[in-house]
């Protein structure tokens, strides 16, 4: 069974310092998404993207983040200057429509900002 | 903002027995309700779903109901295994420019004790 895969599983980063993760979403997919989920909390939307650009976002989602499909299969977020807060598992997933029902997730990353 | 409430963050149930789960909304624009399950080190994974115009759909053991006039949407499981044993994630979506963007709730860790 096709699925979404996400590198590396975890991350731990000096606070200030960029981070990138990676995600492989299901080949035939169109629609990508990130999502959040800080330890204990509810798993949070971050952005969604189709057709090589962003088409919804979050307030979460500042000018600290960016997304970026660089060869047609990885689809990776970047964080540009870390802070504590941003230590949360990291979901990627993908969808063949746009109907929320047919998105897969991958395993996540599990960033700690330090 | 707790558009998406699962007030249970835990629940215990013996093999056999029927499991229910609860969820409360508060934004009537939701025209989609989700059910999601996840595991340790995994993804979220689609469980079941409900269109805003239906008040049940079945699916093997699991039943989502949904009561729009109280917000209140619920997940029986019947009978309850234990490889049932997960995190069980609400979700709601209200289409959003053509993309359906999921709203989670906190999440209820439901075990099964054989």
């Amino acid at each position: 069974e096709p699925e979404v895969t996400q590198t590396p599983s975890h991350q731990v980063t000096q606070m200030g310092q960029e981070v990138i993760l990676r995600c492989v979403p299901i080949s035939n997919h169109l629609y990508f998404y990130w999502y959040r989920q800080i330890l204990g909390q509810k798993v949070e939307f971050l952005v969604s993207f189709y057709n090589n650009e962003i088409s919804e976002k979050s307030e979460i989602f500042d000018d600290q983040f960016s997304v970026e499909r660089p060869d047609g299969s990885n689809f990776t977020l970047k964080i540009r200057s870390t802070k504590l807060e941003d230590s949360a598992m990291y979901f990627c997933a993908s969808s063949v429509l746009s109907r929320a029902e047919t998105q897969y997730f991958g395993p996540g990353t599990r960033l700690l900002v330090l | 903002d707790q558009q998406v409430k699962q007030n249970s963050p835990s629940l215990s149930v013996q093999e056999g027995r029927i499991s229910i789960l609860n969820c409360d909304y508060t934004n009537s624009m939701f025209d989609y309700f989700l059910w999601y399950k996840k595991y340790p080190a995994e993804g979220p994974t689609f469980l079941i779903s409900i269109s805003s115009i239906k008040d049940k759909n079945e699916d093997g053991r699991f039943t989502v109901f949904l009561n729009k006039s109280a917000k209140h949407l619920s997940l029986h499981i019947v009978p309850s295994q234990p490889g049932d044993s997960a995190v069980y994630f609400c979700a709601a979506s209200a289409r959003s420019g053509g993309y359906q963007k999921v709203t989670f709730g906190t999440g209820t860790k439901l075990q099964v004790i054989p």
